[in-house]
């Protein structure tokens, strides 16, 4: 069975373009969240979905960030327009629905803003 | 607030000694506790959880509800063990954002 998938792998923007970034969950689960890794900070929950409905985005860090998540498939991230304190690196998982469920990660997208 | 705090950034040991990995969690209710382990070039997995009281690896974390703690302990340190690992917790309700600590760097000495 294959794993959860994100696209790009690294992406490099300049301040003020956008990026889209996507994640393919495993297949048959429910819940997709997005966190990110700030350099020297922890990795950040920004938003939960489940199936294609927003659970929560408490942590989605402003409305330059939009993600969508596609009759319930994949997901993506939109930043726009994109700022230097947006370099991370987006790490997106998915897990069942169901009390211990555990959350599978991407490999996740390094993003850099120059 | 939510917090996870894990105070040491790099741990250094040398082959078969004893790894202790810190975290000490803050949560009003009751959490469910992680240890997350990223390997070189690899993504991040779930190492182990409190509630299997399962030993993966030759870790085990015990939750101390009262010094709000779930450290990592192994008896013998292998290379192989050294990675990158992150303590989290979520709330009890099931399917719950994950909080994160900064993560531990642990480097094993041959």
């Amino acid at each position: 069975e294959a794993g959860v998938t994100q696209f790009p792998s690294h992406s490099v923007i300049e301040k003020g373009q956008t990026v889209t970034l996507r994640c393919d969950p495993i297949s048959g689960h429910d819940n997709l969240y997005w966190y990110r890794r700030v350099m020297g900070k922890e990795i950040k929950f920004l938003l939960h979905f489940v199936k294609e409905s927003k659970q929560d985005e408490s942590g989605m860090p402003n409305n330059r960030f939009l993600a969508e998540r596609t009759g319930g498939t994949y997901s993506t991230l939109k930043v726009q327009p994109a700022e230097l304190e947006d370099s991370g690196v987006y790490f997106c998982a998915s897990s069942h629905t169901g009390y211990t469920d555990t959350q599978y990660f991407g490999p996740g997208t390094r993003l850099t803003v120059l | 607030a939510q917090r996870v705090t894990q105070p040491e950034k790099l741990l250094s040991v040398f082959k078969g000694a004893p790894v202790e990995l810190k975290c000490n969690y803050s949560y009003s209710g009751s959490p469910e506790l992680f240890w997350y382990v990223q390997y070189s070039r690899q993504r991040l997995q779930l190492l182990l959880r409190h509630i299997s009281r399962e030993s993966i690896k030759g870790f085990t974390a015990d939750l101390n509800k009262g010094e709000t703690s779930f450290h990592l302990k192994k008896p013998f340190a292998q290379e192989e063990d050294s990675a990158m690992y992150y303590c989290a917790l979520s709330g009890n309700s099931g399917n719950t954002p994950l909080v994160f600590g900064k993560g531990t760097r642990l480097s094993v000495i041959a």
